[in-house]
Protein backbone atom coordinates (compact mmCIF):
# COMPACT_ATOMS: atom_id res chain seq x y z
CA UNK A 1 0.00 0.00 0.00
CA UNK A 2 1.50 3.23 -1.40
CA UNK A 3 -0.77 5.71 0.91
CA UNK A 4 -2.07 7.36 -2.05
CA UNK A 5 -5.65 6.70 -2.38
CA UNK A 6 -7.91 7.14 -5.87
CA UNK A 7 -11.61 7.17 -6.18
CA UNK A 8 -13.99 5.28 -7.52
CA UNK A 9 -11.85 1.98 -8.65
CA UNK A 10 -14.08 1.41 -11.66
CA UNK A 11 -16.01 3.38 -13.77
CA UNK A 12 -18.11 3.12 -16.31
CA UNK A 13 -19.96 5.70 -18.49
CA UNK A 14 -21.37 6.77 -21.86
CA UNK A 15 -19.49 8.64 -24.48
CA UNK A 16 -20.15 12.62 -23.75
CA UNK A 17 -21.22 12.12 -20.17
CA UNK A 18 -17.98 13.92 -17.71
CA UNK A 19 -16.76 12.18 -14.86
CA UNK A 20 -14.15 13.04 -12.15
CA UNK A 21 -11.74 11.14 -10.74
CA UNK A 22 -10.63 11.75 -7.15
CA UNK A 23 -6.79 11.29 -5.78
CA UNK A 24 -5.47 11.66 -1.66
CA UNK A 25 -1.65 11.88 -1.82
CA UNK A 26 0.10 10.69 0.83
CA UNK A 27 1.00 12.22 4.04
CA UNK A 28 3.33 15.37 3.87
CA UNK A 29 2.90 14.89 0.18
CA UNK A 30 2.54 18.53 -1.77
CA UNK A 31 2.90 17.39 -5.44
CA UNK A 32 0.81 14.89 -7.39
CA UNK A 33 0.77 13.89 -10.68
CA UNK A 34 -1.70 12.47 -13.01
CA UNK A 35 -0.55 9.68 -15.28
CA UNK A 36 -3.01 7.83 -17.74
CA UNK A 37 -2.06 4.47 -18.81
CA UNK A 38 -3.56 2.58 -22.22
CA UNK A 39 -2.86 -0.54 -24.01
CA UNK A 40 -1.36 1.27 -27.28
CA UNK A 41 -0.06 3.94 -25.49
CA UNK A 42 1.80 3.31 -22.07
CA UNK A 43 2.02 5.37 -19.06
CA UNK A 44 1.33 9.09 -20.14
CA UNK A 45 2.31 11.63 -18.18
CA UNK A 46 -1.24 14.12 -17.74
CA UNK A 47 -0.06 17.02 -15.25
CA UNK A 48 1.48 17.90 -12.56
CA UNK A 49 0.07 20.32 -9.44
CA UNK A 50 2.33 21.14 -6.47
CA UNK A 51 0.66 22.44 -3.11
CA UNK A 52 -2.31 23.97 -5.03
CA UNK A 53 -0.38 24.82 -8.42
CA UNK A 54 -0.19 23.93 -12.15
CA UNK A 55 3.23 22.46 -12.36
CA UNK A 56 3.89 21.22 -15.78
CA UNK A 57 1.16 19.84 -18.15
CA UNK A 58 1.52 16.76 -20.76
CA UNK A 59 -0.11 15.55 -23.61
CA UNK A 60 -3.17 16.34 -21.63
CA UNK A 61 -6.56 16.88 -23.81
CA UNK A 62 -8.44 20.28 -23.69
CA UNK A 63 -11.43 18.15 -22.74
CA UNK A 64 -9.84 17.32 -19.40
CA UNK A 65 -8.72 19.60 -16.63
CA UNK A 66 -7.52 19.16 -12.67
CA UNK A 67 -7.15 20.76 -9.75
CA UNK A 68 -5.61 20.67 -6.64
CA UNK A 69 -7.43 21.67 -3.14
CA UNK A 70 -6.38 23.52 -0.25
CA UNK A 71 -6.10 19.65 1.91
CA UNK A 72 -4.14 18.75 -1.39
CA UNK A 73 -6.31 16.27 -2.38
CA UNK A 74 -6.64 16.66 -6.26
CA UNK A 75 -9.62 16.18 -8.57
CA UNK A 76 -9.08 15.31 -12.58
CA UNK A 77 -12.49 16.05 -14.96
CA UNK A 78 -12.86 14.60 -18.11
CA UNK A 79 -15.81 15.76 -20.25
CA UNK A 80 -16.80 14.66 -23.65
CA UNK A 81 -15.82 11.50 -23.24
CA UNK A 82 -14.90 9.16 -26.08
CA UNK A 83 -14.14 5.62 -26.67
CA UNK A 84 -10.91 6.43 -26.59
CA UNK A 85 -10.27 7.88 -23.25
CA UNK A 86 -10.79 4.18 -21.83
CA UNK A 87 -7.81 3.85 -19.65
CA UNK A 88 -6.30 3.66 -16.13
CA UNK A 89 -5.54 6.75 -14.76
CA UNK A 90 -3.18 6.49 -11.93
CA UNK A 91 -2.47 9.59 -9.45
CA UNK A 92 0.88 10.02 -7.70
CA UNK A 93 2.55 11.89 -5.20
CA UNK A 94 5.70 13.15 -4.39
CA UNK A 95 7.12 15.34 -1.27
CA UNK A 96 8.09 17.96 -3.50
CA UNK A 97 8.39 19.54 -7.02
CA UNK A 98 11.79 18.09 -7.93
CA UNK A 99 13.48 14.59 -8.39
CA UNK A 100 11.51 12.77 -5.84
CA UNK A 101 9.99 9.78 -6.32
CA UNK A 102 6.81 9.04 -7.50
CA UNK A 103 4.35 6.59 -5.53
CA UNK A 104 1.11 5.52 -7.31
CA UNK A 105 -2.36 4.59 -6.39
CA UNK A 106 -4.23 1.92 -7.33
CA UNK A 107 -5.66 3.78 -10.19
CA UNK A 108 -9.47 4.11 -11.63
CA UNK A 109 -10.42 1.91 -14.39
CA UNK A 110 -12.59 4.06 -16.76
CA UNK A 111 -14.73 2.83 -19.33
CA UNK A 112 -16.57 4.67 -21.80
CA UNK A 113 -19.05 2.24 -23.70
CA UNK B 1 11.76 14.75 -26.25
CA UNK B 2 12.60 12.52 -23.44
CA UNK B 3 12.40 8.97 -24.89
CA UNK B 4 12.73 5.72 -22.96
CA UNK B 5 13.13 1.69 -24.76
CA UNK B 6 12.96 -1.42 -22.82
CA UNK B 7 13.68 -4.51 -24.10
CA UNK B 8 13.09 -7.28 -23.87
CA UNK B 9 9.12 -6.73 -24.31
CA UNK B 10 8.62 -10.42 -22.65
CA UNK B 11 10.96 -12.67 -21.12
CA UNK B 12 9.78 -15.96 -19.90
CA UNK B 13 12.24 -17.66 -17.29
CA UNK B 14 12.75 -20.66 -15.08
CA UNK B 15 12.06 -20.29 -11.12
CA UNK B 16 16.02 -19.76 -9.95
CA UNK B 17 17.21 -18.63 -14.02
CA UNK B 18 19.08 -14.78 -13.70
CA UNK B 19 18.60 -12.49 -15.98
CA UNK B 20 18.94 -8.84 -17.09
CA UNK B 21 16.35 -6.16 -18.18
CA UNK B 22 17.18 -3.49 -20.27
CA UNK B 23 16.32 -0.01 -20.35
CA UNK B 24 18.31 2.54 -23.04
CA UNK B 25 17.05 6.51 -23.04
CA UNK B 26 17.76 9.60 -24.36
CA UNK B 27 16.83 13.25 -22.27
CA UNK B 28 17.94 16.48 -21.64
CA UNK B 29 19.79 16.54 -18.34
CA UNK B 30 18.58 13.29 -16.47
CA UNK B 31 18.15 13.75 -12.40
CA UNK B 32 16.83 10.40 -12.15
CA UNK B 33 16.07 6.90 -13.19
CA UNK B 34 13.27 5.03 -11.78
CA UNK B 35 12.52 1.42 -11.94
CA UNK B 36 8.78 0.16 -10.87
CA UNK B 37 7.12 -3.12 -10.49
CA UNK B 38 3.12 -3.22 -11.81
CA UNK B 39 1.02 -6.29 -11.57
CA UNK B 40 -2.08 -6.49 -13.78
CA UNK B 41 -4.34 -3.71 -13.18
CA UNK B 42 -2.34 -2.01 -10.09
CA UNK B 43 -0.70 1.12 -9.64
CA UNK B 44 3.01 1.00 -10.28
CA UNK B 45 4.95 -0.26 -7.32
CA UNK B 46 8.71 1.90 -6.70
CA UNK B 47 11.69 -0.07 -6.83
CA UNK B 48 14.93 2.13 -6.98
CA UNK B 49 15.84 5.61 -8.03
CA UNK B 50 19.39 5.71 -9.46
CA UNK B 51 20.91 9.69 -10.23
CA UNK B 52 24.45 8.95 -11.59
CA UNK B 53 26.32 6.94 -13.72
CA UNK B 54 27.72 3.89 -12.10
CA UNK B 55 25.32 4.32 -9.12
CA UNK B 56 23.87 0.76 -8.60
CA UNK B 57 21.04 -0.39 -6.00
CA UNK B 58 19.57 -4.19 -4.80
CA UNK B 59 16.76 -4.85 -2.82
CA UNK B 60 16.23 -8.72 -2.19
CA UNK B 61 17.08 -10.52 -5.49
CA UNK B 62 16.76 -6.95 -7.87
CA UNK B 63 20.17 -5.03 -8.63
CA UNK B 64 19.92 -1.57 -11.03
CA UNK B 65 22.73 -0.42 -12.61
CA UNK B 66 23.11 3.08 -14.74
CA UNK B 67 25.07 4.22 -17.30
CA UNK B 68 25.19 7.08 -19.17
CA UNK B 69 22.87 5.21 -21.51
CA UNK B 70 21.16 2.38 -20.19
CA UNK B 71 20.42 0.44 -17.16
CA UNK B 72 19.62 -2.73 -16.12
CA UNK B 73 17.95 -4.86 -13.85
CA UNK B 74 19.65 -7.56 -12.81
CA UNK B 75 17.40 -10.66 -11.47
CA UNK B 76 19.22 -13.27 -9.36
CA UNK B 77 17.07 -17.11 -9.08
CA UNK B 78 13.72 -15.24 -9.41
CA UNK B 79 11.02 -16.91 -7.95
CA UNK B 80 7.13 -17.31 -9.04
CA UNK B 81 5.99 -14.33 -7.23
CA UNK B 82 8.58 -11.97 -9.36
CA UNK B 83 6.09 -12.10 -12.17
CA UNK B 84 5.18 -8.67 -13.30
CA UNK B 85 5.94 -6.01 -15.69
CA UNK B 86 9.10 -3.71 -14.79
CA UNK B 87 8.72 -0.14 -16.10
CA UNK B 88 11.73 1.92 -15.92
CA UNK B 89 11.20 5.87 -16.49
CA UNK B 90 13.58 9.19 -16.91
CA UNK B 91 12.96 12.21 -15.22
CA UNK B 92 14.64 14.89 -17.42
CA UNK B 93 15.34 18.56 -16.54
CA UNK B 94 13.98 21.22 -19.22
CA UNK B 95 12.03 24.49 -17.97
CA UNK B 96 8.59 22.85 -18.75
CA UNK B 97 9.09 19.66 -18.31
CA UNK B 98 8.43 19.64 -14.18
CA UNK B 99 8.91 16.67 -12.34
CA UNK B 100 7.42 14.27 -15.28
CA UNK B 101 8.60 10.97 -15.72
CA UNK B 102 8.44 9.61 -19.24
CA UNK B 103 7.97 5.91 -19.35
CA UNK B 104 9.02 3.11 -21.28
CA UNK B 105 6.75 -0.01 -22.43
CA UNK B 106 7.50 -2.48 -20.04
CA UNK B 107 9.15 -6.03 -19.67
CA UNK B 108 6.79 -8.26 -19.09
CA UNK B 109 8.37 -11.08 -16.71
CA UNK B 110 7.00 -14.37 -16.07
CA UNK B 111 8.76 -16.73 -13.91
CA UNK B 112 7.87 -20.95 -13.97
CA UNK B 113 8.32 -23.09 -11.07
Amino acid sequence: DSGVTQTPKHLITATGQRVTLRCSPRSGDLSVYWYQQSLDQGLQFLIQYYNGEERAKGNILERFSAQQFPDLHSELNLSSLELGDSALYFCASSVGPGFYEQYFGPGTRLTVT
Amino acid sequence: EDQVTQSPEALRLQEGESSSLNCSYTVSGLRGLFWYRQDPGKGPEFLFTLYSAGEEKEKERLKATLTKKESFLHITAPKPEDSATYLCAVQGVTETSGSRLTFGEGTQLTVNP
